[in-house]
């Protein structure tokens, strides 16, 4: 199996802030890697798939970038509504996925 | 757009059966262009992937739950369905249905339920 690791678990952060969040996989999964970002009481939203394409209606301010088995989400200007835990999901072994475990962004 | 509901028992004692299912409207679970899976997140912890199963009947399982779960599809009510067995508190947890689309680029989750919480308890 494909175990995935995020780094850090949590990090305190003010409006505007860049923030970095990083994600590992524990084999090369090519570019087959989403984020979602989830708040809570809510369903998990998909922010980023195939490591770097923005879904629709996402903000430009969130961008990922890597390939193989690192991977990163970038909050260019942290804004209010983004303060939630964001998770990377390898999507190689589909439909045998897994995720990280989180990483949980609030507030300074 | 797809929308998915989940539907079933909040409560279930230890030993028996958890019994869910989730109903998909705005298009047809007999679609070629995606899995539909279940997944399911503990209070206060992260997500856990538990199977997923393809219209055609075919299934795949977390490794780890695999002795227990099974996913089945009704096509004509145009359901997918999981039941866990011989559950345990450690169960307890949201339970979430979702697609994953196979049309995109890089296979992703899509569409996902409001989620249920299914407590675990006697």
């Amino acid at each position: 199996d494909i175990q995935m690791t995020q780094s850090p678990s949590s990090l305190s952060a003010s409006v505007g802030d860049r923030v970095t969040i990083t994600c590992r996989a524990s084999q090369s999964i090519s570019s087959y890697l989403n984020w979602y970002q989830q708040k809570p009481g809510k369903a998990p939203k998909l922010l980023i798939y195939a490591a770097s394409s923005l879904q629709s209606g996402v903000p430009s301010r969130f961008s990922g970038s890597g390939s193989g088995t690192d991977f990163t989400l970038t909050i260019s200007s942290l804004q209010p509504e983004d303060f939630a835990t964001y998770y990377c999901q390898q999507s190689y072994s589909t439909p045998r996925i897994t995720f990280g475990p989180g990483t949980k962004v609030d507030i300074k | 757009q797809l929308q998915l509901q989940e539907s079933g028992p909040g409560l279930v004692k230890p030993s028996e059966t958890l019994s869910l299912t989730c109903t998909v409207s705005g298009g047809s679970i007999s679609s070629s262009s995606y899995y539909w899976g279940w997944i399911r997140q503990p209070p206060g912890k992260g997500l856990e992937w538990i199977g997923s199963i393809y219209y055609s009947g075919s299934t795949y399982y977390n490794p780890s739950l695999k002795s227990r779960v099974t996913i089945s599809v009704d096509t004509s009510k145009n359901q997918f369905s999981l039941k866990l067995s011989s559950v345990t508190a450690a169960d307890t947890a949201v339970y979430y249905c979702a697609s994953t689309s196979l049309v995109a680029t890089i296979p992703h989750f899509d569409y996902w339920g409001q989620g249920t919480l299914v407590t675990v308890s006697s």
